[in-house]
């Protein structure tokens, strides 16, 4: 079956601009996470979704933000990037509390320049 | 959270067991814990996961020790694929991952 699948692959954007990444779950699957991943602070999470509801949020700021729809696709938004926004972000997903494991995109590099 | 030590980098011979360790002495009693693992540029991968007794499936074994302080992954024969970084998590509340520095484990041949 399908995997986790997440688009773009990569991106640059400007500072202060926005962006939206996508993410496309395992078919089934109702629970998306999402990670961010910097060579400094490595895997960190940013939130959860189940039936298009945040289950669970990190400690990021407000700028970042994501939403869930009924299909279980998923979106995550960064408005007003900065230079330290740049990172490989992950998506994750899994039938329903995880306890069998997420599946992992490939991810989406974006570097902000 | 329930903090896991790992340590930072292993070698293993191609074909020899590759023995992961891990420390969660902090953990709670109905904390699972979890191995993924991550391959360049791509996203981690699970591995296995248990609770108090030992697991095994297609991929490798999980060894957890009777006071579930410590815990160990076993590759049976490691290959040159497997050369990753290897994560142990304690599974939080709110199935949130939290994600240490893992162990670098690097096959040779």
């Amino acid at each position: 079956k399908a995997g986790v699948t997440q688009t773009p692959r990569y991106l640059i954007k400007t500072r202060g601009q926005q962006v939206t990444l996508s993410c496309s779950p395992i078919s089934g699957h109702r629970s998306v996470s999402w990670y961010q991943q910097t060579p400094g602070q490595g895997l960190q999470f940013l939130f959860e979704y189940f039936s298009e509801t945040q289950r669970n949020k990190g400690n990021f700021p407000g700028r970042f933000s994501g939403r869930q729809f009924s299909n279980s696709r998923s979106e995550m938004n960064v408005s007003t990037l900065e230079l330290g926004d740049s990172a490989l972000y992950l998506c994750a997903s899994s039938a329903g509390q995880g306890l069998y494991g997420y599946t992992f995109g490939s991810g989406t590099r974006l570097t902000v320049v | 959270d329930a903090k896991t030590t790992q340590p930072t980098s292993m070698d293993c011979a191609e074909g020899r067991a590759a023995n992961l360790p891990c420390n969660h002495s902090t953990i709670s009693g109905n904390e699972y814990v979890y191995w993924y693992r991550q391959i360049h540029s791509q996203g981690p991968q699970y591995i296995i996961h248990g609770l108090k007794n030992n697991e095994t499936n297609e991929m490798a074994s999980l060894i957890i020790t009777e006071d579930r302080k410590s815990s160990t992954l076993i590759l049976p024969h490691a290959t040159l694929r497997d050369t990753a970084v290897y994560y142990c998590i304690v599974r939080v509340y709110g199935n949130k991952l939290v994600f240490g520095a893992g162990t670098i484990l690097r096959v040779k041949s």
